[in-house]
């Protein structure tokens, strides 16, 4: 399968601050990524489908002036955690996802702690 | 109603034991049908897919989909400790499209 990569894998941040993770697929490009969220043992939420070259498309719910995506190139998406507060403490997983066929390549997931 | 239902957990079976995974869903548009599996703190890995109904088997791992009932499965011979994961299944309806996933079923195989 694709090698899908995430940056940070583990981020620490203080209430009130920004936070941004990357996430940039090796081997082949997408035009559409999609942005998961997973809290403890509950399953991962799509919460915004990002596409190349436009805005994203965020999911009921989602505040998309707090959760910024940037989906700067074909191979590389950002998510901008904006003022960060103690729930947004999560799992943050993306997906990149091949219009051929079913598969969804995602990256490992980057843990974000806000004390 | 959520979109697909799955069954928590926490599971624990012996070494060696059968283990079944099952989902439910609501929405009849679905076509692809995928088993992941997801280590503590890791991304999923996929496991197994299935286009449509029936069955499909890898090693000691088999799909099963049954349209009808919206039903699926995941079926695990000669369980191994190393087969401890959280299981989640996942669903589109096209290529390319978003995924609806379940809420993972925990496992653990005891040796």
């Amino acid at each position: 399968g694709a090698v899908v990569s995430q940056h940070p894998s583990w981020v620490i941040c203080k209430s009130g601050t920004s936070v941004k993770i990357e996430c940039r697929s090796l081997d082949f490009q997408a035009t559409t990524m999609f942005w998961y969220r997973q809290f403890p043992k509950q399953s991962l939420m799509l919460m915004a489908t990002s596409n190349e070259g436009s805005k994203a498309t965020y999911e009921q719910g989602v505040e998309k002036d707090k959760f910024l995506i940037n989906h700067a190139s074909l191979t590389l998406s950002t998510l901008t955690v904006t003022s960060a507060h103690p729930e947004d403490s999560s799992f943050y997983i993306c997906g990149f996802p091949r219009s051929d066929s079913y598969e969804q390549y995602f990256g490992p997931g980057t843990r974000l702690t806000v004390t | 109603q959520k979109e697909v239902e799955q069954d928590p957990g926490p599971l624990s079976v012996p070494e060696g034991a059968i283990v079944s995974l099952n989902c439910t869903y609501s929405n009849s548009a679905f076509q692809y049908f995928m088993w992941y599996r997801q280590y503590s703190r890791k991304g999923p890995e996929l496991l197994m897919y299935t286009y449509s109904s029936g069955n499909k088997e890898d090693g000691r791992f088999t799909a099963q989909v049954d349209k009808s009932s919206k039903y699926i499965s995941l079926f695990i011979r000669d369980s191994q400790p190393s087969d401890s994961a959280t299981y989640l299944c996942a669903m589109s309806q096209i290529t390319g499209n978003q995924f609806y996933f379940g809420t993972g079923t925990s496992l653990t195989v005891i040796p």
